[in-house]
């Protein structure tokens, strides 16, 4: 079935830095990529809507400037946390769709802890 | 976007069926109802979806009502790998038959298999 790799699976580091985490389709060209953040005990809110080659679509109340997503090729979307505050450690996850009306398949996530 | 209202936990034996309601009672006509499951520390895994009629595939089965407005998610052997959380979700879709590609998930229900 199709895969979607999400990397790396887990980080932590200090306030203020910075975090890229990559979201790649393995086997199918990924129009639209979506990422999305789930703090513990709570369900997953999407944060952006990413298309290839275009600008991403931010969810309402989701910062653009702090969570810089860049989809420059089929197959690879990337979200990066910009001066990472402990605030924004939690589980981050893309998924990914070929066509619109397929199912979304999504990535293992990525643990993000900020200290 | 329509929403779902689904019990907050259910439990079951191992080797019986399981039947996980979802109520939508403000479904257009152009929502596909998707069911997804998340493992703990896991992305979200696609189960089924359909617009009207009953769907099966190998993982579980569909049943929608006929007035659409609520649907049951059947896994007819529950296994111990079948905890998780289950996610009923309504994709909404234009007229044209496009997904505008958004899932807003819920806060699902949690499943407890006993051995």
């Amino acid at each position: 079935g199709a895969v979607v790799s999400q990397h790396p699976s887990w980080v932590i580091c200090k306030s203020g830095t910075s975090v890229k985490i990559e979201c790649r389709s393995l086997d199918f060209q990924a129009t639209t990529m979506f990422w999305y953040r789930q703090f513990p005990k709570q369900s997953l809110m999407l944060m952006a809507t990413s298309n290839e080659g275009s600008k991403a679509t931010y969810e309402q109340g989701v910062e653009k400037d702090k969570f810089l997503i860049n989809h420059a090729s089929l197959t690879l979307s990337t979200l990066t946390v910009t001066s990472a505050h402990p605030e924004d450690s939690s589980f981050y996850i893309c998924s990914a769709s070929w066509v619109m009306d397929q199912p979304q398949h999504f990535g293992d996530g990525t643990r993000l802890s900020i200290l | 976007d329509a929403k779902t209202t689904q019990p907050n936990s259910m439990e079951s034996n191992e080797e019986e069926p399981v039947h996980l309601p979802c109520n939508h009672s403000t479904i257009s006509g152009t929502d596909y109802i998707h069911w997804y499951r998340q493992l703990p520390s896991q992305g979200p895994e696609y189960v089924i979806h359909g617009l009207t009629s009953n769907v099966n595939n190998r993982m579980a089965s569909l049943a929608i009502a006929e007035d659409r407005k609520s649907s049951t998610l059947i896994l007819h052997r529950a296994t111990l790998r079948d905890a998780a959380v289950y996610y009923c979700i309504l994709e909404s879709y234009n007229a044209g038959g496009t997904s505008y590609g958004k899932l807003t998930f819920g806060q699902g229900t949690i499943l407890t298999v006993h051995p």
